[in-house]
């Protein structure tokens, strides 16, 4: 059963790097069958997929339009986790960030907690 | 606004069945069979229910169920129970390594 652990600021001030990470038990980050995803929530934009990152004999990445030029996904094998960094943050990105697993036939199977992100100075 | 178009709410007795639906185009809905829904209860992380339009994860009732015709998709939930009033959301794959959401449709149960 694979469970995600997400960690990371609540608050990120304007024009700064928003870094969130997400720890994988159960899976592992480097699994040729899984993918590893950023999905955002806020009241204005509701829910928004932002990325993914997953591993077919070498490491793939793909990004929403929306945030293209501002995000990076990165896996870390060593710890079995996978982050977020979201750059020059306006307070249109506040909103509650979700990890998920999952791939293009099996829909997001498993989410992590949540965390609220406030944009704020 | 949302990629995919729900109504912002739905409602039904228990025991009842409603449909919501979750109208895209040609390019997302209409184009693949990778339409998937969520389930939401507050302050919870999404839940999926259903995957590749009419398949259900292990654990999900057979009370919840997909279908697609053309560029809509729907989810119905037979026999309503209290636990099933929560936010629900769509979700199409809309090709080049793009997925698209809904925004979402409120379920009351009466």
């Amino acid at each position: 059963q694979v469970e995600l652990q997400q960690s990371g600021p609540g608050l990120v001030k304007p024009s700064q790097t928003l870094s969130l990470t997400c720890a994988i038990s159960g899976d592992s980050v480097s699994s040729n069958s899984g993918a590893w995803n950023w999905i955002r929530q806020s009241p204005s934009r509701g829910l928004e997929w932002l990325g993914r990152t997953y591993y077919r004999s070498k490491w793939y990445n793909d990004y929403a339009v929306s945030v293209k030029s501002r995000i990076t996904i990165n896996s870390d094998t060593s710890k079995n986790q996978f982050s977020l960094q979201l750059n020059s943050v306006t307070p249109e990105d506040t909103a509650v960030y979700y990890c998920a697993s999952g791939v293009l036939a099996t829909g997001y199977t498993t989410w992590g907690q949540g965390t609220l992100v406030t944009v704020s100075s | 606004q949302s990629a995919l178009t729900q109504p912002p709410s739905a409602s039904g007795s228990p025991g009842q069945s409603v449909t919501i639906s979750c109208t895209g185009t040609s390019s997302d809905v209409g184009g693949y069979n990778h339409v998937s829904w969520y389930q939401q209860h507050p302050g919870k992380a999404p839940k999926l229910m259903i995957y590749a339009v009419t398949k259900r994860p292990s654990g999900v009732p057979d009370r919840f169920s997909g279908s697609k015709s053309g560029n809509t998709a729907s989810l119905t939930v037979s026999g309503l129970q209290a636990e099933d009033e929560a936010d629900y959301y769509c979700n199409s794959f809309a090709g080049n390594n793009n997925w698209v959401f809904g925004g979402g449709t409120k379920l009351t149960v009466l």
